[in-house]
């Protein structure tokens, strides 16, 4: 079945960078585009971007341009995605998610990855 | 951005009976192409979320049919027919027709 795997929690200073992994399995990495999210400590969503993991192209929202990079391995089939000069306020749970173009919904989660900025 | 408005943001039910979540779009979510991409996503506690329903009023794969969508260009519903005790959890709908947006979240509980 479908599944997507993240790396493991993170703890880091402020102003460090942190990247994280995706790594799909069940299907065709390079079919389908990969969403990253965040969610804060009991807040809700926030979309951060996408990547194409067929051609590397990529979308990010507003608010984190310049400070988020997704990138994607095709040759071990995992996606990254790096946030730099890290403050306080993103501390979250970043979560991988595919989001098949047909539908437009995000049909497979990954667990999610924590990741505490704390000086 | 497409503001998406729910509520409520909480909602206490007895078990066996229904609910109903609302979800409001600052602006149509009638795509270009013709589709509505409005999806509902529940997340349980401790879990990541989970799709049910697609496109309005398509459920997911393996989503109990107690579960359904409903609604038209700004104005969508998520229906529970019955609620059972695994279906707390917070509630999200999200657009994904113009960028991606999510809902505050509706926190549903047992009475």
């Amino acid at each position: 079945q479908v599944q997507l795997v993240q790396s493991g929690a993170e703890v880091k200073k402020p102003g460090a960078s942190v990247k994280v992994s995706c790594k799909p399995s069940g299907y065709t990495f390079t079919d389908y585009y990969m969403h990253w999210m965040r969610q804060a400590p009991g807040e809700g969503l926030e979309w951060m971007g996408w990547i194409n993991s067929n051609s590397g192209g990529t979308n990010y929202a507003q608010k984190f341009q310049g400070r988020v990079t997704m990138t994607r391995d095709t040759s071990i089939s995992t996606a990254y995605m790096e946030l730099t000069e890290l403050r306080s306020d993103d501390t979250a749970v970043y979560y991988c998610a595919r989001n098949p173009a047909a539908i437009r919904a995000f049909d497979c989660w990954g667990q999610g990855t924590l990741v505490t900025v704390s000086s | 951005d497409i503001v998406m408005t729910q509520t409520p943001l909480s909602s206490p039910v007895t078990l066996g009976q229904p609910a109903s979540i609302s979800c409001r779009s600052s602006q149509s979510l009638v795509h270009s192409d013709g589709n509505t991409y409005l999806s509902w996503l529940q997340q349980r506690p401790g879990q990541p979320p989970r799709l049910l329903i697609y496109k309005i009023s398509n459920r997911f794969s393996g989503v109990p049919d107690r579960f359904s969508g409903s609604g038209a260009g700004t104005d969508f519903t998520l229906k529970i027919s019955r609620v059972e005790a695994e279906d707390v959890g917070v509630y999200y709908c999200t657009q994904a027709t113009q960028s991606y947006t999510f809902g505050q979240g509706t926190q549903l509980e047992i009475k």
